[in-house]
């Protein structure tokens, strides 16, 4: 049981250019999430999923895409990577409903744009 | 709108010294609190939650957080920290939890500890 994973760990872009991160989780929940982390500002919710095909936008939506066609999936896309967008991104997920309202995070995946 | 504020971004504190992470939040409904912890290099993982009931709740590794609703407060405490206790703590609030489960986060507290 893996839990919560994120690919790549590391990543380093030019501006302008696109990727994609890759969260999976082996847990069977309904809701994920993508966060980013930037010191001094906590954790700020980017888009999140409430179950496979459905997306939602969060705090801070603007310059990224996501897609969840998989139950166990949640890509986060970067069209065209600014400088603004460096930063510590985290995946999340938990189970709907009734639970322990517990998120279980993955490790992260440190961006850096130059 | 939920926030979330932390009032000390950094607290150092000796070993077996006790330590309070102070936490307050702004709702206009019921509100459902939670403490995380981010260990150097790693996620997030729960630390305790208030969802209902006692105001005084119990965590994992020692840690404990009294909810108090007419200060509006969520404070951690810990009566005496260990080494490994070094870490950043997030409080964080959610009105939520029968919908999408979303989290609003403060803005983190980096708790040091010094031998």
């Amino acid at each position: 049981n893996a839990g919560v994973t994120q690919t790549p760990k590391f990543r380093v872009l030019k501006t302008g250019q696109s990727m994609t991160l890759l969260c999976a989780q082996d847990m069977n929940h309904e809701y994920m999430y993508w966060y980013r982390q930037d010191p001094g500002m906590g954790l700020r919710l980017i888009h999140y999923s409430v179950g496979e095909g459905t997306t939602a936008k969060g705090e801070v939506p603007d310059g990224y895409n996501v897609s969840r066609l998989k139950k166990q999936n949640f890509l986060l896309g970067l069209e065209s990577a600014a400088p603004s967008q460096t930063s510590v991104y985290f995946c999340a997920s938990t189970r709907r409903g009734r639970s322990s309202y517990e998120q279980y995070f993955g490790p992260g995946t440190r961006l850096t744009v130059t | 709108a939920q926030s979330v504020t932390q009032l000390d971004s950094q607290v150092p504190v000796f070993e077996e010294a006790p330590v309070e992470l102070r936490c307050n939040y702004s709702s206009s409904v019921s509100v459902y609190l939670f403490w995380y912890v981010q260990y150097p290099n790693q996620g997030l993982q729960l630390l305790l939650k208030y969802l209902s009931g006692s105001t005084l709740v119990k965590g994992i590794n020692g840690f404990e957080a009294e909810f108090n609703k007419s200060q509006t407060s969520f404070h951690l405490r810990k009566p005496s920290v260990h080494i490994s206790d070094t870490a950043e703590y997030f409080c964080a609030v959610s009105d939520d939890l029968q919908g999408a489960q979303k989290l609003v986060f403060g803005q983190g507290t980096r708790l040091t500890i010094n031998p």
